[in-house]
């Protein structure tokens, strides 16, 4: 079946350093999704990429898919506290609403 | 508030127990899914339900069974569990594939105890 990887696992930053999240697929992508889930709360959705090679910003956020669609990043510039959280991707695989998550990145920020 | 509501939010429960776990949802929405959260993997997708017919079990235990009663409303019953099956369990929600906006929206878990 279809695998969403992620990486890195783990990243801790210095408040202001910037970071980036990667996301692959094993297979193509209809759209691809982005969560947060702060600690000890829930996902919350962030955005959804559709079109090949798609970019869109949010603030300080920058989602990227791939022209394979198969690829997608999350890049945050200047970090701040509030920052902190595990990043998801996620897609949907062959299955009738079957949306898969990747591992998660959980972002530490120092201040 | 994501508008899918979850009850309880924290369970404790003995291994002989059953119990279960309650999802509501009045955004609209026709699709809903279980998934497991543990401290070491990744969200695992258990169940998914469209316009209330299961569509998707991972392979998931006997020991846990879903119930769409409506589109509104998704059970986790649960009996039997095992020490291992203690993590958070999230409900979510959205509309169907083929929808323009797919985003899931999430409850706020309940955090699983088996003793």
């Amino acid at each position: 079946g279809q695998q969403v990887m992620q990486i890195p696992q783990y990243q801790h930053v210095q408040e202001g350093e910037d970071f980036t999240t990667y996301c692959n697929s094993s297979t193509t992508l209809s759209n691809i999704q982005w969560y947060k889930q702060r600690p000890g709360g829930h996902p919350v959705f962030l955005i959804q990429l559709v079109k090949s090679g798609e970019v869109k910003k949010q603030k300080r956020l920058t989602f990227q898919f791939g022209e394979a669609k198969k690829n997608s990043s999350l890049h945050i510039t200047a970090t701040q506290t509030t920052d902190v959280g595990t990043y998801f991707c996620a897609g949907f695989s062959g299955g009738y609403n079957k949306l898969i998550f990747g591992a998660g990145t959980r972002l530490a920020v120092h201040p | 508030e994501t508008g899918v509501t979850q009850t309880p939010r924290h369970l404790v429960m003995g291994m002989t127990n059953k119990k279960s776990l309650k999802c509501e949802q009045h955004l609209g929405h026709n699709a809903m899914y279980w998934y497991k959260q543990s401290a070491k993997k990744p969200l695992e997708l258990m169940f998914v339900y469209n316009f209330k017919e299961q569509t998707e079990n991972n392979s998931v235990p006997s020991r846990f069974s879903p119930e769409c009663p409506n589109s509104s409303h998704l059970f986790l019953h649960l009996h039997t569990l095992q020490p291992e099956d203690s993590a958070l369990y999230l409900c979510a929600s959205s509309r169907p594939t083929g929808w323009e906006n797919t985003e899931a929206f999430f409850g706020q878990g309940t955090r699983l105890t088996v003793v």
